[in-house]
């Protein structure tokens, strides 16, 4: 059964630092890894998809990473914003999405 | 403008009495499914379907039931909601299942 990790649970940072969410999965039979941003009381917005073909997908500031053979994969954000306070998820597809708990970032202005 | 919609967005209802949230994507999306998002627990997939007339149960389906008689619509329905079914729910669709998902806004239920 796919298990899905994210570490930290909780970030805090000063704006304009560069971070780096984690996660790990159990299972390296997947398709692809999406990472999601999620705001308070709003769905879930996709970021990036990684197919499991490909090492890395970049997106403006966003730059993730994905490693199969070890499950793991990275979400880099550079130059953080407070806009970028949300809790960030990201899922994988084998013959199902599984989703970590997530990453609950706060950027401190 | 391409989204998924969900009504009602808040709802607070009894024990038993049958409910119905609807889904709709304007997106020409094949596959559509229901999450439950729980404290702890995370998401966890209710129901899914690939296309028209073609369901299949998630990792959490019992108390559920949903149905796809049209492509752009996937209503979830409660029979005799419980308690334990006080969830935010999201709707998704994509035009794959390995494809992108894209949320509706949730809707938060609360079943007393």
């Amino acid at each position: 059964k796919q298990e899905v990790t994210q570490i930290p649970a909780a970030l805090s940072v000063p704006e304009g630092e560069n971070l780096v969410l984690n996660c790990s999965f159990t299972d390296s039979a997947i398709y692809n890894l999406q990472w999601f941003r999620q705001d308070p009381g709003k769905g879930l917005t996709s970021l990036l998809l990684i197919q499991s073909s490909q090492r890395e997908q970049t997106s403006g500031r966003l730059n993730a990473s994905l490693d199969k053979s070890s499950g793991r994969s990275t979400l880099y954000i550079a130059a953080s914003q407070p806009g970028d306070s949300a809790t960030y998820l990201c899922a994988v597809y084998g013959n199902k999405l599984v989703f970590g708990a997530g990453t609950i970032l706060r950027v401190k202005s | 403008e391409a989204q998924v919609t969900q009504n009602p967005r808040y709802l607070i209802t009894v024990t038993g009495k049958k409910l119905t949230v609807t889904c709709s994507q304007n997106m020409n999306h094949e596959y559509m499914s229901w999450y439950r998002q729980d404290p702890g627990l995370g998401l966890r997939q209710i129901y899914y379907s690939m296309n028209v007339e073609v369901t299949d149960k998630g990792d959490v389906p019992e108390g559920y039931k949903v149905s796809r008689k049209e492509k752009r619509n996937f209503p979830l329905i409660l029979e005799s909601p419980s308690p334990n079914q006080t969830s935010l729910y999201f709707c998704a669709s994509s035009p794959d299942r390995a494809d992108t998902q894209y949320f509706g806004p949730g809707t938060r239920l609360t079943v007393l």
